[in-house]
C-alpha cells in the first residue's frame, strides 16, 4: 500500500524561528494538503495544492505560512516566524482526484513551539 | 465555524454489537461524505464514502447512510470489534478547485470485548 511519508515526526523550535515540514505524497497523486490539529481540538484545513499552485487555503494560513513542491515528490510547509499557538500535528495527505475515495494522510509531525 | 458536527465525543459498545456513529452537516455545498478512522500516533485513515445522490454505502461491516433532507449521516459498524476502538471522523468536501475536506470533532468509539 503506498505511503504518505512525513518528516521529522517530532519538531521542537524557539518562539520567532522559522521551521521546515517535510512530506512525500503518492507518486501518482494529483492533489496535495496541509491540515493541523491543535491537541483536543478538530483537524482544521490549511492549503491545498494543485499543479505547482495553491489551489485553496483557510484563513489559518495567512502570510507566515507557505508551501513548496520544489523537486516534483517533496512537498513543504514552511512557517517563517513561529507562534506558541502553532504548537500541534500537522498533517500532509495526497489524493488521486477520485472523489469517492478519500485522501491518505502521513503519520504526522508533531510541531512544539516553546 | 461547525459546518460538520459531531456531538457524540464518546461511545462505548459491546464486541459484536452494532456501533452506530452519527454526524451532521450544515453546509449545502457538500456533495461528498467521507468518514476516516484514527488511532494515536497516526494520521486518518479513510474508511467510506457516499455520494451526495446517494442513501446508502455498504463496505464490509462498515455502512454509511445519508440523509439529505436532515442534513443528516450515520456509520454503522456491525459487528464491532475490539480492533474498531479509535477516533471516527465524519468529513464533507464541497465542490470547488481545491476539493478540500471539512472534518467533524470526532467521536472515540471503544469496543469492549
Amino acid at each position: 500500500e503506498p505511503e504518505v511519508t512525513q518528516t521529522p515526526s517530532h519538531q521542537v523550535t524557539q518562539m520567532g524561528q522559522e521551521v521546515i515540514l517535510r512530506c512525500v505524497p503518492i507518486s501518482n497523486h494529483l492533489y496535495f494538503y496541509w491540515y493541523r490539529q491543535i491537541l483536543g481540538q478538530k483537524v482544521e484545513f490549511l492549503v491545498s495544492f494543485y499543479n505547482n499552485e495553491i489551489s485553496e487555503k483557510s484563513e489559518i494560513f495567512d502570510d507566515q505560512f507557505s508551501v513548496e513542491r520544489p523537486d516534483g515528490s517533496n512537498f513543504t510547509l514552511k512557517i517563517r516566524s513561529t507562534k506558541l499557538e502553532d504548537s500541534a500535528m500537522y498533517f500532509c495527505a495526497s489524493w488521486r482526484g477520485d472523489r469517492l475515495y478519500g485522501y491518505t494522510f502521513g503519520s504526522g509531525t508533531r510541531l512544539t513551539v516553546v | 465555524d461547525q459546518q460538520v458536527k459531531q456531538n457524540s465525543p464518546s461511545l462505548s459498545v459491546q464486541e459484536g454489537r452494532i456501533s452506530i456513529l452519527n454526524c451532521d452537516y450544515t453546509n449545502s455545498m457538500f456533495d461528498y461524505f467521507l468518514w476516516y478512522k484514527k488511532y494515536p500516533a497516526e494520521g486518518p485513515t479513510f474508511l467510506i464514502s457516499i455520494s451526495s445522490i446517494k442513501d446508502k454505502n455498504e463496505d464490509g461491516r462498515f455502512t454509511v447512510f445519508l440523509n439529505k433532507s436532515a442534513k443528516h449521516l450515520s456509520l454503522h459498524i456491525v459487528p464491532s470489534q475490539p480492533g474498531d476502538s479509535a477516533v471516527y471522523f465524519c468529513a464533507a468536501s464541497p465542490y470547488t478547485g481545491g476539493f478540500k475536506t471539512i472534518f467533524g470533532a470526532g467521536t472515540r468509539l471503544f469496543v469492549k470485548a
